[in-house]
């Protein structure tokens, strides 16, 4: 089964850049989704196909993937993006397709 | 406004049953996959199951596989997660989410519902 692993958790000071990677065998050849939750809130999707925003979603997210690993950069961190993040691709090797998460990684804004 | 609505979590004995529902309004219910997905408190997301927009097209992770069946009753806009033979380790929060497309291989889940506690305990 394809396994996404991502750091336990980042910490960043307001205004800097925040960045948590999603490593996966070969993932750049996959689209890789993120969602965002915050403590006692359903996730909530703040990047798909990579890179692309849902309208509402801030500039400051942004998404890349290469190679093994998948990057959720945010830019200009504020108080309000503290919460855990999560990415997530299709394992499709076989006839019954899965979705897969990453573990999560908490963001702790200093 | 997209909405999905859940009902059905409680307290169930290890080896019982329980049904969970998901209502959903405000898109075209029946042209979307949808998707059950659970956290145990303070831990991260695991899949549980997806459904295609016309029900051929099932899935279940490993974990539920045999004990767990969803489906979806399109006519009363509803996905339902049939939970049998239920583990203490099925302790968790229970999400709906719908999938951006009407098939599953690809595409992400959005947006999610509330969530439902399941909490399996003697």
């Amino acid at each position: 089964s394809y396994v996404l692993t991502q750091p336990p958790s980042v910490s960043v000071a307001p205004g800097q850049t925040a960045r948590t990677t999603c490593g996966g065998n070969n993932i750049g050849s996959k689209s890789v989704y993120w969602y965002q939750q915050k403590s006692g809130q359903a996730p909530v999707l703040v990047v798909y196909d990579d890179s692309d925003r849902p309208s509402g979603i801030p500039e400051r997210f942004s998404g890349s993937n290469s190679g093994n690993t998948a990057t959720l950069t945010i830019s200009r961190v504020e108080a309000g993006d503290e919460a855990d993040y999560y990415c997530q691709v299709w394992d499709t090797t076989s006839d019954h397709p899965k979705v897969v998460f990453g573990g999560g990684t908490k963001l702790t804004v200093l | 406004e997209i909405q999905l609505v859940q009902s059905g979590g409680g307290l169930v004995q290890p080896g019982r049953s329980l049904r969970l529902s998901c209502a959903a309004s405000g898109f075209t219910f029946n042209e979307y996959a949808m998707h059950w997905v659970r956290q145990v408190p303070g831990k991260g997301l695991e899949w549980v199951s997806g459904i295609s927009w016309n029900s051929d097209g099932i899935n279940y992770a490993d974990s539920v596989k045999g004990r767990f069946i969803i489906s979806r009753d399109n006519a009363k806009n509803s996905l339902y997660l049939q939970m049998n033979s239920l583990r203490v380790e099925d302790t968790a929060l229970y999400y709906c989410a719908k999938d951006r497309w009407s098939n599953q291989d690809r595409g992400w889940l959005d947006p999610w519902g509330q969530g439902t506690l399941v909490t399996v305990s003697s």
